[in-house]
């Protein structure tokens, strides 16, 4: 199993301001991709990155993808509380997903 | 249309007893998953169908899980005699016949064993 270390475990901070997320593992991915989950709720896909040094962006979300392939981050810009939950990281272990404990980020009004 | 649905959304039991987890994929999504996911963790993969078979059950903690999908749609995860550790949020997705392709996530079931 492919192991994914995410950073920091917990974020907690105030509407507008910015905030980034880690994922870090010794392997190599084919791909990475980052998910959204909100209590009580599945996780949803919110971006896959397939090359190295790749960087997506999907409104105040920017997505990197390490030289690499080992590492991520999320940015997100001018945070909003509707940005609030747990954000995990995956990456292809074969034909399933294997994933990070997740970053549990919290936007305060 | 219809996202992927699980039942029940909650779960109480007491140790020891038997216990059954539905999940109604997509439909057309011939790929099927079971993940755990405990408090504070991401989601952890229990097995895989492609279709009616189990492709890879490398997951399943013990011989105390079990799961199948007899017609190729609905699975059943099934746990007997259960432990108190078994406690957890027990998330079902699906996806599209291929490589790589998205999972859609249910809202997971959330079993307690008392």
């Amino acid at each position: 199993t492919q192991l994914l270390e995410q950073s920091p475990q917990f974020l907690s901070i105030q509407e507008g301001e910015n905030l980034t997320v880690y994922c870090n593992s010794s392997s190599v991915f084919s791909s990475l991709q980052w998910y959204r989950q909100e209590p009580g709720e599945g996780p949803v896909l919110l971006v896959t990155v397939v090359t190295g040094g790749e960087v997506k962006k999907l409104k105040r979300l920017t997505f990197q993808f390490g030289d690499a392939r080992k590492d991520s981050s999320l940015h997100i810009t001018a945070a909003q509380p509707g940005d609030t939950g747990l954000y995990l990281c995956a990456g292809w272990d074969d034909y399933k997903l294997s994933f990070g404990a997740g970053t549990t980020v919290t936007v305060r009004a | 249309g219809a996202g992927v649905s699980q039942t029940p959304s909650n779960k109480v039991t007491e140790k020891g007893k038997y216990v059954e987890l539905r999940c109604d994929p997509i439909s057309g999504h011939t790929a099927l998953y079971w993940y755990r996911q405990s408090l504070g963790q991401g989601p952890e993969f229990l097995i895989y169908f492609q279709g009616t078979g189990a492709a890879d059950d490398s997951g399943l903690p013990n011989d105390r899980f079990f799961a199948v999908r007899p017609e190729g749609s609905v699975s059943t995860l099934k746990i007997q005699r259960t432990e108190r550790g078994d406690s957890a949020v027990y998330l079902c997705a699906s996806s599209l016949y291929g490589y790589h392709k998205e999972q859609f996530f249910g809202p997971g079931t959330r079993l307690t064993v008392l």
